[in-house]
């Protein structure tokens, strides 16, 4: 079975200072991971994904993610924290079912932007 | 960019009562919607896989009596939450996946459900 563990539930940083939340995966099979945002009153937005091409993936806003399968990782990063990047984030694995494309969410890191 | 809607963005509703929420893709066709479900500071739980022209499939655990899936067109899935009691109240979120791209799911901003 595929899941993800998101390693900490609330992330502070200075505005203006760089940004890593991280996420660890479990999967036998090269999984799919992404990552998505959660602002409030706002709809989960896509921020990246990666399908098993380049082990570093860049999304939007600055952020990117990479792939690290000897620590089963998926960290997400940011050089330079911006007021408006607090959110709540959620590191997401696909599962691989007959249903296909189902979706399994990691608990979600709150992100705090601080001036 | 895709864009999924939700409606009504917010409901109260009375014990024992039926609500409907409906989630609609507006510039993409989504042969398969998913309705999830979000407690207060709590990840998402995806409920049922919505097929167009088909039955819903539900995950381990979930009622399909108790929430009534409907997908009836390329562009609406409906949930129908009946006989509603508090413990129903929670933030209920669907998603669509473009049926020209399926690699992606694209969420709709969520239904604030709160049942007295």
């Amino acid at each position: 079975a595929q899941s993800v563990t998101q390693l900490d539930s609330h992330v502070s940083v200075s505005e203006g200072t760089p940004v890593l939340l991280r996420c660890n995966y479990s999967s036998s099979y090269s999984p799919s991971l992404f990552w998505y945002v959660q602002h409030p009153n706002k709809g989960l937005q896509l921020l990246l994904k990666y399908t098993s091409a380049a082990t570093l993936v860049k999304g939007i806003n600055g952020f990117e993610a990479e792939f690290k399968k000897s620590e089963t990782s998926f960290h997400l990063t940011k050089p330079s924290a911006h007021m408006s990047d607090a959110a709540e984030y959620f590191c997401v694995v696909r599962r691989l079912t007959g249903g296909g494309n189902k979706l399994t969410f990691g608990t979600g890191t709150q992100l705090k932007v601080e001036l | 960019g895709a864009v999924v809607s939700q409606h009504p963005s917010r409901v109260i509703c009375k014990s024992g009562t039926s609500v409907k929420i409906e989630c609609r893709s507006l510039d993409f066709q989504a042969t398969t919607m998913f309705w999830y479900r979000q407690f207060p500071k709590q990840s998402l739980m995806l409920m049922a896989t919505s097929n167009e022209g088909s039955k819903a499939t539900y995950e381990q655990g979930v009622e399909k009596d108790k929430f009534l899936i409907n997908h009836a067109s390329l562009t609406l899935s409906t949930l129908t939450v009946t006989s509603a009691h508090p413990e129903d109240s929670s933030f209920y979120i669907c998603s669509a996946r473009d049926r020209g791209n399926t690699d992606t799911q694209y969420f709709g901003p969520g239904t604030r459900l709160t049942v007295l």
